[in-house]
This record gives C-alpha cells, sequence and structure tokens, in this order.
C-alpha cells in the first residue's frame, strides 16, 4: 500500500533559522514521484518540487533544498534562513505511473509557524 | 496557458441542498482527479475519471457524492442533500495521461461550507 507519512505536525521557527521538514513514503512500486506543495494561509496549493524514483540527485532551488534518500524511503524538505512568507502548511505526496493514473497521496501535512 | 481552473471558489450551502463543483482541465488534459481536504487535514483522493469513464472511484463516499467528466465542458463533482460534514476544500487536478514524464496539476480549489 502507499503511504506517505509526515511525522512533525507542527514547527514553529524565529525567522533566519533553517528548517527541516521530514517526509517518508512508502510504495511498492519501482517507478513514482515525489512532490512537495506549500498551501498557504489563502488556501491554494502551490507546486514546489517534483521528483522521478530514478533521479536521487538533491535539488536547491534558492533556500529550498530537497534531499531524496531511496534507501530510507525519505524526501525531506529544508528551507535555509527562514522568513515569515514562509509560514504555510506544506505537503508531502507520492503519485506512481500506474493503472491509477496519477492518483497522489498526501501527507498530513506539517505546519510551519516563522516568527519575526 | 491556463491552469486548471475551479468555480466556485467558495460555495455556501444549507443543509439538504444540493452543491455542483465545476472543474475545467489544463487544455488538452484528458484526465481528471478530485481530492478533498477537510479542515486541518491533508488532501485525500476521492475519484479518478478519463473522458466519460469514471476510472477509479474508491474514495468516494457511497452515497450523495457523484462525479462526471463529459466529451464537452468541464468534469462536475456534484453533492446531493449536502451536510455540516461535507464542508471542505475541493481540489480538482488534471493530466495530459500517463507515463513518466507527465504530471497532474492542481486547481485552486473550492471551499464549500454546508451551513
Amino acid at each position: 500500500a502507499q503511504k506517505v507519512t509526515q511525522a512533525q505536525t507542527e514547527i514553529s521557527v524565529v525567522e533566519k533559522e533553517d528548517v527541516t521538514l521530514d517526509c517518508v513514503y512508502e510504495t511498492r512500486d519501482t517507478t513514482y514521484y515525489l512532490f512537495w506543495y506549500k498551501q498557504p494561509p489563502s488556501g491554494e496549493l502551490v507546486f514546489l518540487i517534483r521528483r522521478n524514483s530514478f533521479d536521487e540527485q538533491n535539488e536547491i532551488s534558492g533556500r529550498y533544498s530537497w534531499n531524496f534518500q531511496k534507501s530510507t524511503s525519505s524526501f525531506n524538505f529544508t528551507i535555509t534562513a527562514s522568513q515569515v512568507v514562509d509560514s504555510a502548511v506544506y505537503f508531502c505526496a507520492l503519485s506512481e505511473d500506474g493503472t491509477g493514473g496519477f492518483k497522489t497521496i498526501f501527507g498530513a501535512g506539517t505546519r510551519l509557524f516563522v516568527k519575526a | 496557458n491556463a491552469g486548471v481552473m475551479q468555480n466556485p471558489r467558495h460555495l455556501v450551502r444549507r443543509r439538504g441542498q444540493e452543491a455542483r463543483l465545476r472543474c475545467s482541465p489544463v487544455k488538452g488534459h484528458s484526465h481528471v482527479y478530485w481530492y478533498r481536504q477537510l479542515p486541518e487535514e491533508g488532501l485525500k483522493f476521492m475519484v479518478y475519471l478519463q473522458k466519460e469513464n469514471i476510472i477509479d472511484e474508491s474514495g468516494m463516499p457511497k452515497e450523495r457524492f457523484s462525479a462526471e467528466f463529459p466529451k464537452e465542458g468541464p468534469s462536475i463533482l456534484r453533492i446531493q442533500q449536502v451536510v455540516r460534514g461535507d464542508s471542505a476544500a475541493y481540489f480538482c487536478a488534471s493530466s495530459p495521461g500517463q507515463g513518466l514524464n507527465t504530471e497532474a496539476f492542481f486547481g485552486q480549489g473550492t471551499r464549500l461550507t454546508v451551513v
């Protein structure tokens, strides 16, 4: 069965601190995608990154970086020098390329509070 | 290139009324997915449709909920006789099909409030 676990329900940091959001997934497929989405207080889903299962290279985009470790089934997300605007709920998600199309399984989300 | 368009963005219904949520996929996309996000929770898959076909409705409640994706026009998620527990954000996503380099794009969601 597919499952995404975000063990951290809420994290609170002070501006400029680095913060890592954890994500652990379960799947039996060899071909799958991992995603991170941001949901700000306004409610929309903002796509941050997609990773496919064949690409374990870590990625950096500005203050954001992602660490994909297939050996531990983890796809962690780090925000460097956090800012108040980073306050949001962050979802990790898994999508498998199969007969289910791109049905996406979401984690429960981690609510990040960044205090000034 | 317009993304996934959902309307209305906000919908208020009284208990017992019907709610109709619309989703226009990205132009050229033939696969649509509906998700529900209850307050303070993650998104949960409801249904996956291709043009005129329901492929996977394993996440749909057995009663009062239905979905369609006709040959022409948007996909519709219909909730009959709404109850307070239906209050949630409903997200739609679309994809062009299956394959390693495709992905699903999400709309901005419809927030349903049942009063």
